[in-house]
């Protein structure tokens, strides 16, 4: 079954260290997104990549970065300057018109 | 631009009662409209969508929504809810030319037995 597959689950990063966070899809999306999930707060939009090779920055782009060199393939970087990175992650496909399909998500925690 | 407003933050309702969950949107051209529901710990499940067919959309779960252009809205309801129900809900908007959603602030749904 197509789909798409956030790992890992559960993610813990000390203080100063980068972290990434895989998202693979095999739905032949073009579109990928990363949202930080907040309690309170929604959904809010890091980045996202609508063509292999290329992505835009979303809302809350500081501190994180991502890459784009495969169509199935959108891993997340939580870097040293994310000064508070615990959060409930996303990742998302899609086509238009069709909404998108997410992950199951990723909770990294600071420790 | 366009942009979805998630009337209340929590609702809740009896088992057996009629779920209500309100959401209004904004757009200039005709919009794509979606629910999708996030139970604990977990990503979004799409609920439901409409892409300019029918006004009265059926999801999973015994969900539907209805689209009223004349009221910018598309809430949510289901007649008869359920323990299993409660979760938190998104509404979401898009359109023709674009594939990016945007996405109201939530509804958490609380089922007192």
């Amino acid at each position: 079954d197509g789909g798409i597959t956030q790992s890992p689950k559960y993610l813990f990063r000390k203080e100063g260290q980068n972290v990434t966070l895989s998202c693979e899809q095999n739905l032949n999306h073009d579109a990928m997104y990363w949202y930080r999930q907040d309690p309170g707060q929604g959904l809010r939009l890091i980045y996202y990549s609508q063509i292999v090779n290329d992505f835009q920055k979303g809302d809350i782009a500081e501190g994180y970065s991502v890459s784009r060199e495969k169509k199935e393939s959108f891993p997340l970087t939580v870097t040293s300057a994310q000064k508070n990175p615990t959060a409930f992650y996303l990742c998302a496909s899609t086509v238009v018109g069709d909404g998108y399909t997410f992950g199951s998500g990723t909770r990294l925690t600071v420790v | 631009a366009q942009s979805v407003t998630q009337l209340g933050s929590h609702v809740s309702v009896s088992e057996g009662a009629l779920v209500l969950l309100r959401c209004n949107y904004s757009s200039s051209v005709p919009p794509y409209l979606f629910w999708y529901v996030q139970y604990p710990n977990q990503g979004l499940q799409l609920l439901l969508k409409y892409t300019s067919a029918a006004t009265l959309v059926k999801g999973i779960n015994g969900f539907e929504a209805e689209f009223k252009k004349s009221e910018t809205s598309f809430h949510l309801t289901k007649p008869s809810a359920h323990m299993s129900d409660a979760a938190e809900y998104f509404c979401a908007v898009s359109s023709l030319n674009t594939d990016k959603l945007i996405f109201g602030t939530g509804t958490r749904l609380q089922v007192f037995p």
